[in-house]
């Protein structure tokens, strides 16, 4: 079974630029999840779906930060414009909630330089 | 506001020694995770604890959930190299994961 996929791995931009973030998630999985994380510290949760609803994306900046998931199953995550402080690895997650559990599978993450 | 804290944040070892890392929680919850990330690489799940006195072993890890004291711990057994990694618990808090810091582990042969 594939697992969840992101493109690109890698992106280098200047400031002021706009960038975007791909996530195809595990089939099947209607929970969908963007996160940031910053070099020695956790993720943090920027957005969730569930299918094509975004459920809680209170903590997601919402002045610059963009993302939809149209169809419930491939997402986009959008910065524009990025700034320095938007380097990060941005990481996508799915899962699929079956009785009171729930494990969250990550993607391999992009890595964001902002120049 | 729910946090989670993770110590010690790095711990250098020997191969063959034993060692806990603990993860306390400050509100109540009935789901804890503890995942792996090696350097520029994903988060691999390595546990899901859903009760109180939860307890989940692979290989020479091993994990455990103490609900009323909100503490987890992970344990490692006769540490390996293989094992060096950022270990950190996440503690679910109305389906939001809610991270710790991530303990990084370094064993040395």
């Amino acid at each position: 079974e594939a697992g969840v996929v992101q493109s690109p791995r890698y992106k280098i931009i200047e400031k002021k630029q706009p960038v975007a973030f791909w996530c195809n998630p595990i089939s099947g999985h209607n929970t969908l999840y963007w996160y940031l994380q910053n070099l020695g510290q956790g993720p943090e949760l920027l957005i969730r779906y569930e299918n094509e609803e975004a459920v809680d994306d209170s903590q997601l900046p919402k002045d610059r930060f963009s993302a939809e998931r149209l169809k419930g199953v491939d997402s986009t995550l959008k910065i524009q414009p990025a700034e320095l402080g938007d380097s990060a690895v941005y990481l996508c997650a799915s899962s699929l909630r079956t009785g009171g559990q729930e494990t969250q599978y990550f993607g391999p993450g992009t890595r964001l330089l902002v120049l | 506001e729910l946090k989670v804290e993770q110590n010690p944040l790095f711990l250098s070892m020997q191969e063959g020694k034993n060692y806990t890392i603990y993860c306390n929680y400050s509100t109540t919850s009935d789901r804890l995770y503890w995942y792996r990330q090696d350097p520029g690489k994903s988060l691999e799940s390595l546990f899901v604890l859903l009760s109180n006195g939860a307890v989940k072993q692979e290989g020479r890890l091993m994990a455990s959930l103490d609900t009323k004291a909100r503490l987890s711990t992970l344990h490692i057994t006769a540490a390996v190299h293989d094992l060096s990694a950022t270990y950190f618990c996440a503690v679910d808090s109305n389906y939001q994961l809610i991270w710790g810091a991530g303990t990084k582990l370094i064993i040395k042969p």
